[in-house]
């Protein structure tokens, strides 16, 4: 079975420009979870969603991260405008929203120059 | 609102002995816990869990871990470590029951194994 798909795997940026991070949850997954891990702050909640729907997003740093999920089986991670400080591993999981068990993506590492 | 705090952010231990790794946590709820395991680059990969009923719950890879109330902690041992464990280690809390299901994790333990 096909587990949490992420892409891309690695993303090299510049200052400033747009970073779209994308996510395919396991399927018939109806909870979404967007992590950060960065050697400061450790794994710390983005967002997450459930039936699509966005229900914690205190975790989102600012104005320039936006989250969508606009069906059952894909999700994306916008930064814009990306800055150093945003480089770190992001992972996307999922679950049954019943179930409390999370199943973690590869992670995309991102490095903003 | 929920923490986790783990213990040791390094345990080194020679092939063969005993791993321990520690975990306390804090929550207003009764907590769903977790273990995950990460190997370098890759994401996590979930080792055991405690929902609720017996309190001392067996995972993959001979790993188990022991749910304490009392003492707020879910510490994770292994009889005997084996060179495949060196990897970071992940404790976790969510809200047990119908409460909110994001994870919290501790700052996480990198687990070296000496042959």
């Amino acid at each position: 079975d096909a587990g949490v798909i992420q892409s891309p795997r690695h993303e090299v940026t510049e200052m400033g420009q747009e970073v779209t991070l994308r996510c395919k949850p396991i399927s018939g997954h109806n909870s979404l979870f967007w992590y950060r891990q960065t050697m400061m702050r450790g794994l710390e909640l983005l967002i997450y969603f459930n039936n699509n729907v966005p229900i914690d997003d205190s975790g989102m740093p600012e104005d320039r991260f936006s989250a969508k999920m606009p069906n059952a089986s894909f999700s994306t991670l916008k930064i814009q405008p990306s800055e150093p400080r945003d480089s770190a591993v992001y992972f996307c999981a999922s679950s049954l929203s019943d179930q409390e068990t999370q199943y973690f993506g590869p992670g995309t590492r991102l490095l903003v120059l | 609102a929920q923490s986790v705090t783990q213990l040791g952010s390094h345990v080194s231990v020679s092939e063969g002995a005993l791993v321990l790794l520690r975990c306390n946590y804090s929550s207003s709820v009764p907590p769903y816990l977790f273990w995950y395991v990460q190997y370098p680059n890759q994401g996590l990969q979930l080792l055991l869990k405690y929902t609720t009923g017996a309190t001392l719950v067996k995972g993959i890879n001979g790993f188990e871990a022991e749910f304490k109330k009392s003492e707020t902690s879910f510490h994770l041992t292994k009889p005997s470590a084996h060179m495949s464990d060196a990897a970071e280690y992940f404790c976790a809390v969510s809200e047990g029951g119908t409460g909110r299901r994001a994870l919290t994790f501790g700052s996480g333990t990198r687990l070296q194994v000496q042959p």
